[in-house]
């Protein structure tokens, strides 16, 4: 069955400082892999997605995600966080059952 | 154009009643799936249309159910409602080629409080 582990509940970064965010599949075909952000109370707004080609995918907001099978890994990145990026993560993978989220990773922002 | 419209927002149930909920996808999408958001369980898949068809559904018990219109619109249903219930309700709208949904647009979501 299908699974998708993110290792970090929490995050905690400095305001300009560089993210990466972990994600890591189980999945026995060709993934079709995304990453969203979560507000307090709101829907899922898709940040990317990778289906195929490029390995590295670029997103909205600044953020990048490199695809990597050898490692079943599909990790977030951003090179300059911003007080807004503050939110909670979801990875997740495509199945023949919908979507499979990971629990998410709660990002914190210090000034 | 105009995103995934999910209503009501907010709504409170008792324990027993019935409740449903609605979803309108993007213009020209056809499929519609649901997503249960809880703090223990997280995002849990309930169920996905395609065609006014249900393709596949999710661990869920029988009480939880859906359809979809020819329109594409989306209803899912609730009934006898538990405390465990309560949930953040989510919306996807997809397009579809060669069988296989793409694009997962989400809505805003239902928050569903049973008391």
């Amino acid at each position: 069955a299908q699974s998708v582990t993110q290792p970090d509940i929490h995050i905690t970064v400095s305001e300009g400082a560089s993210l990466e965010l972990r994600c890591n599949y189980s999945y026995g075909a060709t993934p079709y892999l995304f990453w969203y952000v979560q507000s307090p109370g709101q829907g899922l707004q898709l940040l990317l997605k990778y289906f195929s080609g490029d390995t590295l995918v670029q997103g909205i907001k600044g953020f990048e995600a490199e695809f990597k099978r050898s490692q079943s890994s599909f990790n977030l990145r951003k090179p300059s966080v911003h007080w807004s990026d503050a939110a909670e993560y979801f990875c997740a993978v495509r199945s023949a059952d919908g979507l499979t989220f990971g629990k998410g990773t709660h990002l914190i922002i210090q000034p | 154009k105009a995103g995934v419209t999910q209503t009501p927002r907010y709504l409170i149930k008792t324990r027993g009643q019935q409740v449903t909920l609605s979803c309108s996808p993007i213009s020209g999408h056809r499929s519609v799936s649901w997503y249960q958001q809880t703090p223990g369980q997280g995002l849990q898949f309930l169920f996905e249309y395609f065609s006014e068809t249900q393709r596949n559904k999710g661990n869920f018990p029988g009480r939880f159910s859906g359809r979809q219109f020819s329109n594409s619109r989306s209803e899912m249903n609730v009934s006898t409602l538990e405390l465990g219930d309560s949930a953040l309700y989510l919306c996807a709208s997809s397009f579809v080629t060669g069988q296989r949904a793409y694009g997962y647009t989400f809505g805003s979501g239902t928050r569903l409080t049973v008391v």
